[in-house]
């Protein structure tokens, strides 16, 4: 079985600050590591992933997330928030195959002009 | 390429009565999978539909049930429906010898249970 850790519930930061939303995933086997983000009223849209390779994974907007395999992290960054930004981010972790997809509690960043 | 599409988007029942909601997944997409979404448990893993056949089920009772058609179109059904039951439900879809697990979302039914 696998699990997530969300610490931080809500991230309230300045807009044009930079921001890190924590995740750490426990499992007994590989997994595929996920950040999904989540806007008012919507449902979730994948913002970047981790398969495998290179342990460094950039989004089109400009957040990257490090896996940290000694470490079970997957903390998601971004060096200069906007006020777009501000919505629930979800971290997920995933054995692949037909395993079900596991989520954290989610955080939502609020970005403050 | 058309999206996850969830029918309805908002609906509004008391408490006993029983509802179906709809999900059309992306096109050549066969699994479907269903999450409820509320504010005090996150995302909770409902089941995961696969060629008409339920592959993975959440730790929900019973009232809760699934399937899945030919045209891997999925519903899902919730009977005898209590106070607690008020969430978002979430239907994904994922694109077949996608073997990480990446899901699709639709924009949910955000069901309301007086």
């Amino acid at each position: 079985a696998q699990s997530v850790t969300q610490l931080d519930s809500q991230v309230p930061v300045f807009e044009e600050a930079p921001v890190e939303l924590r995740c750490n995933y426990s499992s007994s086997v590989s997994v595929y590591l996920f950040w999904y983000v989540q806007y008012p009223n919507q449902g979730l849209q994948l913002l970047l992933k981790y398969l495998s390779g290179s342990t460094l994974v950039e989004s089109i907007n400009g957040f990257e997330a490090e896996f940290n395999k000694s470490q079970t992290s997957f903390h998601l960054r971004k060096p200069s928030v906007h006020i777009s930004d501000t919505a629930e981010y979800f971290c997920a972790v995933s054995p692949g195959g037909y395993q079900k997809v596991t989520f954290g509690t989610g955080t939502k960043l609020q970005v403050i002009p | 390429k058309a999206g996850v599409t969830q029918t309805p988007r908002y609906l509004i029942k008391t408490r006993g009565q029983q509802v179906t909601l709809s999900c059309s997944p992306i096109s050549g997409h066969r699994s479907v999978s269903w999450y409820q979404q509320t504010p005090g448990q996150g995302l909770q893993f409902l089941f995961e539909y696969f060629s008409e056949t339920q592959r993975n089920k959440g730790n929900f009772p019973g009232r809760f049930s699934g399937r899945q058609f030919s045209n891997s179109r999925s519903e899902m059904n919730v009977s005898t429906l209590e106070l607690g039951d008020s969430a978002l439900y979430l239907c994904a879809s994922t694109h077949p010898g996608q073997g990480s697990g990446e899901l699709f979302f639709g924009e949910g039914s955000r069901l309301t249970v007086l």
